[in-house]
């Protein structure tokens, strides 16, 4: 069974706090890792799409680190705004081409 | 652009009745989309694959004849709940495949099924 961990289960942060999550994955049969961010209500939102070991992704204040060898990757959210509150999810994608979806790290930021 | 909409959004109904939940490609073509379900505090488990034009392919454990999948053309996938019941109260949502390099999915926005 492939098993997808997020940590935490859930943050809650002052606004203009840096904060960061953790997904864990196989590292065996390694094809790819989504990141994508989760608003209430609405669909979630595709944030990066990592394939290689090192990989670094900027998107705004959001950035992803990529270690396929030890099976984690990092997003880390600087200056946090209210606008971030959101679940991030990961997912990992092997050689079946199928997400593996995390449980998810819910956000809250407090004005 | 990679808009999915789904509908409906939230559904109420009694214990026997059947419920289907349309899944569509907004502003392109979707041959592969998904469905997945998620129960509280837990992550979205893949349910089936949806093939335009051919038959789904569905999860171990996920029985066929209770969630019956179309996939009729391009940009219409459909979720049918035959005989729910309680324990089919969840929440249900579907991706569509753009293509690109890693066969990236876009999600609609989910429906939240509860059987009575």
């Amino acid at each position: 069974i492939l098993n997808v961990e997020q940590s935490p289960q859930s943050l809650h942060v002052q606004e203009g706090d840096s904060t960061n999550f953790t997904c864990s994955f196989p590292s065996s049969n390694f094809y790819a890792l989504h990141w994508y961010r989760w608003e209430t209500a609405k669909s979630p939102e595709a944030l990066f799409v990592m394939t290689l070991n090192g990989d670094e992704k900027k998107k705004g204040r959001i950035s992803a680190t990529l270690n396929t060898k030890e099976g984690y990757s990092y997003l880390y959210i600087k200056g946090s705004q209210p606008e971030d509150s959101a679940t991030y999810l990961c997912a990992f994608t092997g050689n079946t081409g199928k997400l593996i979806f995390g449980q998810g790290t819910t956000l809250q930021v407090k004005p | 652009g990679a808009v999915v909409s789904q509908h409906p959004s939230r559904v109420i109904c009694k214990s026997g009745t059947s419920v289907k939940i349309e899944c569509r490609s907004l502003d392109f073509q979707a041959t592969t989309m998904f469905w997945y379900r998620q129960f509280p505090k837990q992550s979205l488990m893949l349910m089936a694959t949806s093939n335009e034009g051919s038959k789904a392919t569905y999860e171990q454990g996920v029985e066929k004849d209770k969630f019956l999948i179309n996939h009729a053309s391009l940009t219409l996938s459909t979720l049918t709940v035959t005989s729910a019941h309680p324990e089919d109260s969840s929440f249900y949502i579907c991706s569509a495949q753009y293509g690109g390099t890693y066969n990236e999915q876009f999600f609609g926005p989910g429906t939240r099924l509860t059987v009575l």
